[in-house]
């Protein structure tokens, strides 16, 4: 059974550093064919994707935020770990993390976690 | 950046209904598109990839269709569990790119 959970904060500062980790279970980000990236939904808006990394190390990352992205990976832990500087309030969002998985050609989000609320604020 | 236009944004159907929701890329994404279904509070849930493979365990009376830049969602009958919302995606190019989600309510 393919699990994934975010975890973090649910408050952070303006200017401050959002740092949220995905644990997940059932798949090994060391095996081929698997990414794990993160997309956030801010409060009544469409879903946005944020960044992704593979199994291979490598990274993709939004254009529009790739300044203040950084994803990383820790596959002893099952963890991957998504940092975010200069938090502004317009980032208050629920912030998802899924698996891509690979089929037909290409990898899409196969499996998600439930999210989480970050809020920005003073 | 590819612009994925979902219809409509919400539709109110009973239980046994066929409904149909359209999904309409600004370019050619070569039918990486997927459809996941979304309750609030709980972890989305990934229906359909490539078009119009069923995700296992997803059943059958969901069908996706379409191709180059027109696709669909349809739920042949629908059942109590389907009211949800559902997006698609295009996973072709990036920046991955979402429909903004259609709301089935009851």
């Amino acid at each position: 059974q393919i699990t994934l959970k975010e975890s973090g904060p649910t408050l952070v500062k303006p200017t401050q550093t959002l740092t949220l980790t995905c644990s997940f279970s059932g798949f090994s980000l060391s095996s081929s064919s698997v990414g794990v990236g993160w997309i956030r939904q801010p409060p009544g808006e469409a879903l946005e994707w944020l960044t992704l990394i593979f199994w291979t190390d490598d990274k993709r990352y939004s254009p529009s935020l790739k300044s203040r992205l950084t994803i990383t990976k820790d596959t002893s832990k099952n963890q991957v770990v998504l940092t975010m500087t200069n938090m502004d309030p317009v980032d208050t969002a629920t912030y998802f993390c899924a698996r891509w998985g690979y089929g037909s050609g290409a990898y899409y989000p196969d499996y998600w976690g439930q999210g989480t609320l970050v809020s920005v604020s003073s | 950046d590819i612009q994925m236009t979902q219809s409509p944004s919400s539709l109110s159907a009973s239980v046994g209904d066929r409904v149909t929701i359209t999904c309409r890329a600004s370019h050619d994404i070569n039918n990486y598109l997927a459809w996941f279904q979304h309750e609030p509070g709980k972890a989305p849930k990934s229906l359909i990839y490539a078009v119009s493979t069923l995700q296992t365990g997803v059943p059958s009376r969901f069908r996706g269709s379409g191709s180059g830049t027109d696709f669909t969602l349809t739920i042949s009958s629908l059942q109590p569990e389907d009211f949800a919302t559902y997006y698609c995606q295009q996973y072709n190019t990036y920046p991955l790119t979402f429909g903004g989600g259609t709301k089935v309510e009851i």
